[in-house]
């Protein structure tokens, strides 16, 4: 168990529709990243979260987008579903912005978008 | 921007034996390099990284890679392999000035066989 939690771990939606992903940091952990894992793309960087401020962007569409609260979980929010954007959708956390701490992956929540 | 590639998509190999994941990394700048692990239906988790330093680095159950600058790699090797390193690897870089967002490779399945 690595400490971070996400919410649902399973979203059935039909396209068009609009989601959204919550994750919780380990506790003391001050950053928040989110990545976008499929067959076809492999595991992707969407957005990352540092203490509330966005902190580095990778290729998040812009029908996406994330934020992070004061208590610092984190919700990614996804709409106008389309078939592709079915993924695993992994929230990781670290103490704080800089690449070279460990980061810890929750277990992932499983889209699927009919 | 750095790019990563895992040029094994699929590596079997029988228990016992010994395995090479290969790695390799482009970037005009100097890294850092992490390989990850994914075990069926989990979040990944950090193996080892490479920060500075002695370019071999372990981990706890007998993993190590060895980062080679003049041939950009970080192969990760284990002289004997059990069943239960069957698992996705993961290798991933950042760039070591910004130490912004990690990179990932497409991955390697390893299976281990009895």
């Amino acid at each position: 168990d690595s400490g971070v939690t996400q919410t649902p771990k399973h979203l059935i939606t039909a396209t068009g529709q609009r989601v959204t992903l919550r994750c919780s940091p380990r506790s003391g952990d001050l950053s928040v990243y989110w990545y976008q894992q499929s067959l076809d793309q492999g595991l992707q960087f969407l957005i990352q979260y540092y203490n509330g401020e966005e902190r580095a962007k990778g290729n998040i569409l812009e029908r996406f987008s994330a934020q992070q609260f004061p208590d610092l979980h984190s919700e990614l929010n996804l709409s106008s579903l389309e078939l592709g954007d079915s993924a695993l959708y992994f929230c990781a956390s670290s103490a704080d912005y800089a690449s070279f701490n460990e980061q810890f992956f929750g277990p992932g929540t499983r889209l699927t978008v009919l | 921007a750095q790019s990563v590639t895992q040029l094994d998509s699929q590596v079997p190999v029988f228990e016992e034996a010994p395995v090479e994941l290969r790695c390799n990394y482009s970037s005009s700048v100097s890294v850092y390099l992490f390989w990850y692990v994914q075990y069926p239906n989990q979040g990944l988790q950090l193996l080892l990284k490479y920060l500075s330093g002695s370019t071999l680095v372990e981990s706890i159950n007998g993993f190590e890679a060895e980062f080679n600058k003049s041939q950009t790699s970080f192969h990760l090797r284990k002289p004997s392999v059990h069943i239960s390193d069957t698992a996705e690897y993961f290798c991933a870089v950042s760039d070591a000035g910004s130490a912004r967002q990690l990179t990932f490779g497409s991955g390697t399945q390893l299976t281990v066989l009895p």
